[in-house]
């Protein structure tokens, strides 16, 4: 079992905002990072640290947090963001890499 | 242009051994510490094993521990991953993926912020 905890599923109608949420004891610690995967792809990373982004992702992504949650935000979603999103972290001991289930988003 | 290469997947039967090979380049492989993360057919991403930079830590996930082995040779620019006693359920894509913690106030970070495409492990009879 992930000891980060996601939605499996979110949807979004074209051109609205979506927040996809990650929980877990360990995110008290750490920022959590944001993988996008699309089919027969490779993961891509989105989101890391407190909100930044590597280059070439749009700036309709963001990060945020709080607490034990945090949360990637896609501010007017596209149809090419439809994808799987992981969060990622290291675990509350700080030795072990975890990841969330992965929430599948559908852009509508 | 940075890039990591995976290799050395395939099809062995329940039992059997295989090593999987990561080529680095575009970036100076010593100076980072590295993971192995697979994805089985239709899941999510699961963590396998880190490596540090110098190779003298190493983490493995529980349901590969005391089977699989990383190692690095960074005068090749390359992390393995030899994995034994294989089962069933470790037919999965296989990816290698570049470390990066740090801090930033009362906060870690962390993140793989470069990915190879992933090789192919399939255990079946």
């Amino acid at each position: 079992s992930s000891e980060l905890t996601q939605d499996p599923a979110v949807s979004v109608a074209l051109g609205q905002t979506v927040r996809i949420t990650c929980q877990g004891d360990s995110l008290r610690s750490y920022y959590a990072s944001w993988y996008q995967q699309k089919p027969g792809q490779a993961p891509v990373l989105v989101i890391y640290g407190k909100n930044n982004r590597p280059s070439g992702i749009p700036d309709r992504f963001s990060g945020s947090s709080s607490g034990n949650t945090a949360s990637l935000t896609i501010t007017g979603a596209q149809a090419e963001d439809e994808a799987d999103y992981y969060c990622n972290s290291r675990d509350s001991s700080g030795n072990l890499v975890v990841f969330g289930g992965g929430t599948k988003l559908t852009v509508l | 242009e940075v890039q990591l290469v995976e290799s050395g997947g395939g099809l062995v039967q329940p039992g059997g051994s295989l090593r999987l090979s990561c080529a680095a380049s575009g970036f100076t492989f010593s100076s980072y510490e590295m993971n192995w993360v697979r994805q089985a057919p239709g899941k999510g991403l699961e963590w396998v094993s880190y490596i540090s930079s110098s190779g003298s830590t190493i983490y493995y996930a529980d349901s590969v521990k005391g089977r699989f082995t990383i190692s690095r040779d960074n005068a090749k620019n390359s992390l393995y991953l030899q994995m034994n006693s294989l089962r069933a359920e470790d037919t999965a894509v296989y990816y290698c993926a570049r470390d990066n913690l740090g801090t930033f106030g009362w906060y870690y970070y962390y993140y793989m912020d470069v990915w190879g495409k992933g090789t192919t492990v399939t255990v079946s009879s």
